[in-house]
């Protein structure tokens, strides 16, 4: 079965920090993509970035980014110059060739100022 | 044990029909919530619930009508069906505040033809 594990279910960082949540899924497959949502008290899903796993190189989108280990199955997201608007719920998320996706619990992000 | 399960998984029909997805959890959550994924896996809020009541009503056709006979369900019908209602449909929920993380079903992947 997959599965897909953020083992943070809180983080708090300082304005302008740089923050990795951490993301790793179980699978058996070779090609699958894997997402970043964001969602805001607005309980609105915020696709943030995307990774394709036959693709080494790692997705960026402005100031975040993956660390995409595919060996390792991990797919950390990184925020760079984190700001009080990045305050949220984060949800890893893989979906495979059948276009199923299975969303991590969350990790709720705290921006302090 | 499935925590939010949504019937049915897939679901074909033709244009014009009526047709209901359901949602049940077992996570004893209060707050309930249908989101329509897109074919760029977009994830948008339609509706929510507290405790049977509506308190999220996102712009959507009034084709679309959620159903909650008790907290722990929130069914979803639409009526005269039509093709761009095809999508993939989520149904998650959480406890009341935005404390809570959100668990989310498995999805129904609905077609229309």
């Amino acid at each position: 079965a997959q599965t897909v594990t953020q083992s943070q279910p809180e983080m708090s960082v300082q304005e302008a920090e740089t923050v990795t949540l951490s993301c790793t899924y179980d699978t058996s497959e070779n090609n699958y993509y894997l997402f970043w949502y964001k969602q805001p008290p607005s309980r609105q899903m915020i696709l943030v970035i995307r990774q394709e796993a036959y693709k080494q190189q790692n997705a960026t989108e402005n100031r975040f980014s993956v660390n995409f280990q595919k060996a390792a199955k991990s797919f950390s997201l990184k925020i760079s110059d984190s700001q009080l608007g990045d305050t949220a719920m984060y949800f890893c998320a893989f979906m495979n060739r059948d276009d199923k996706i299975i969303f991590g619990k969350g990790t709720r992000l705290h921006i302090l100022p | 044990d499935t925590a939010v399960s949504q019937t049915p998984k897939y679901l074909v029909t033709q244009m014009g029909n009526d047709k209901s997805i359901k949602c049940e959890q077992n996570l004893g959550h209060d707050t309930m919530y249908w989101y329509k994924q897109d074919s760029k896996k977009f994830l948008k809020i339609m509706f929510s619930y507290n405790n049977k009541e509506l308190i999220i009503n996102e712009t959507v056709p009034n084709r679309f009508s959620p159903k909650s006979p008790d907290k722990a369900h929130l069914n979803l019908h639409i009526n005269s069906l039509e093709l761009g209602d095809s999508a993939v449909y989520f149904c998650a929920s959480s406890h009341s505040s935005y404390q809570g993380p959100l668990h989310f079903g498995n999805g129904t992947r609905l077609t229309v033809t």
